[in-house]
């Protein structure tokens, strides 16, 4: 029982780079989240998915696309990193309310 | 979070109860969640509450919820050692399915 899966674990980026984040959840879960934590900040949520076809822009959507590819998988792409992208990046998933978010073991980015 | 508000630090000895404070704004929002983050990990639920609650206990946590003003809280009773960890509050806004977290509170437990 993998849960959610996230890779990479670190990655680090030039400026300019483009990189996408892969995440794979195996408990049939209709939503999937991401999220980016930087200190004091807590999480902010970047992009959801509330079901497979659809995605919907979060708190801080700018420099990030998303796929939801199919129910199992969601990714985060940095077309263009730039430092300010430098955070640990968790994915997510839920089922019905009420139930817990399961997440990933996070990515640690850095942008240099 | 943009949404919900929560006190970066609370410091308390061994023993002690521990009480985290969480505002939120939503109204609509249904579910309220405590998750806790140790070093280097990811998040991990401690308890959730339906908001037609007031109150719910679970072992040594207890949530309380004050609907009309948007404020939530978590006692952990006799904390020790390993409790000292990031409580983070967040609701779920069931109208858009989001979850948005508050930034966190950072517990310190002194032996």
């Amino acid at each position: 029982n993998a849960g959610v899966t996230q890779t990479p674990k670190f990655q680090v980026l030039k400026t300019g780079q483009s990189m996408t984040l892969q995440c794979a959840q195996d408990m049939n879960h209709n939503s999937m989240y991401w999220y980016r934590q930087d200190p004091g900040m807590g999480l902010r949520l970047i992009y959801y998915s509330a079901s497979e076809g659809t995605t919907d822009k979060g708190e801080v959507p700018n420099g990030y696309n998303v796929s939801r590819l199919n129910k199992r998988e969601f990714s985060l792409r940095l077309e263009s990193a730039a430092p300010s992208q430098t955070s640990v990046y968790f994915c997510a998933s839920m089922g019905t309310p009420g139930t817990e978010a399961f997440f990933g073991q996070g990515t640690r980015l850095t942008v240099v | 979070g943009e949404d919900v508000e929560q006190s970066l630090f609370l410091s308390v000895r061994e023993g002690d109860s521990s009480v985290i404070n969480c505002t939120y704004t939503d109204s609509s929002s249904t579910y309220l969640y405590w998750y806790k983050q140790e070093p280097g990990a990811g998040l991990q639920l401690l308890t959730y509450i339906f908001s037609n609650m007031d109150m719910k206990q679970d072992q040594r946590l207890t949530v309380l919820l004050n609907k009309k003003d948007k404020h939530l809280s978590l006692r952990i009773a006799d904390t020790q050692t390993g409790d000292s960890a990031i409580y983070f509050c967040a609701e779920r806004k069931t109208s858009y399915d989001k979850v948005i977290f508050g930034p966190g509170t950072s517990l310190s437990v002194i032996p």
